[in-house]
């Protein structure tokens, strides 16, 4: 089985503080994504990753950075975390693009607290 | 763009009463189409997907979809509710031409009755 984990279930912090949330798969998954969830707005797309180093924005990138060093690690980066980011933040990867049908698996979440 | 609606926020079912939870989606040519389940706390299952083939999907835990492209629609269905299935529930829909990208719905968030 696919297996998506994420560094921390639950995570608190300060604003202004620079935060990492990491997430490894270990499917060997060309394609890694980061999404948050919010009540009522369902998953929305904050930067996905079709290879190492290569990364493509979402649909809401701002206030946040992401880095692919190696292919089973995608790391998302709040340079200076704001209350506006306490979310559930999800981790998911998928096989590459050519592959018909390729759903993506989904780590457990990691629920941040921005104070 | 493409794009996905999930008209129902919460729906309410009964134990033992059959669910339809319905998708609608927004894609110029045949999509993939995917359903996913959320229990509280947990990361998204896929139930299921559509990307050729039968119309009538079959997914894991008893649950069944059918695309219908002069609808747009890609509804989930199951004849007899069990407790266990309450969870929230979300469509998704993803280009052939994107990358592996998926748009995913709001969600439908089903409560089951004893």
């Amino acid at each position: 089985d696919v297996k998506v984990t994420q560094s921390s279930r639950y995570l608190v912090k300060r604003t202004g503080e620079k935060v990492f949330l990491e997430c490894v798969q270990d499917m060997d998954h060309e394609n890694m994504f980061w999404y948050r969830q919010d009540p009522g707005l369902g998953l929305r797309l904050i930067y996905f990753s079709y290879d190492v180093k290569m990364k493509e924005k979402g649909d809401i990138p701002e206030g946040y950075s992401v880095s692919r060093e190696k292919k089973e690690r995608f790391s998302l980066i709040l340079e200076s975390a704001s209350t506006n980011q306490t979310s559930m933040y999800l981790c998911a990867s998928s096989l590459g693009q050519g592959t018909p049908g390729n759903e993506q698996f989904f780590g457990p979440g990691t629920r941040l607290t921005v104070l | 763009a493409q794009s996905v609606t999930q008209p129902d926020i919460h729906i309410t079912v009964s134990e033992g009463a059959s669910l339809e939870l319905r998708c609608n989606y927004s894609y110029g040519a045949t999509p993939y189409l995917f359903w996913y389940v959320q229990s509280p706390g947990q990361g998204l299952q896929l139930l299921l997907k559509y990307f050729s083939g039968d119309t009538l999907v079959q997914g894991i835990k008893g649950f069944e979809a059918e695309f219908k492209r002069s609808q747009s629609s890609f509804n989930l269905r199951k004849p007899s509710v069990h407790w266990s299935d309450a969870a929230e529930y979300f469509c998704a829909v993803g280009a052939r031409t994107n990358a592996g990208k998926s748009t995913f719905g709001d969600g439908t968030t089903l409560t089951v009755k004893p």
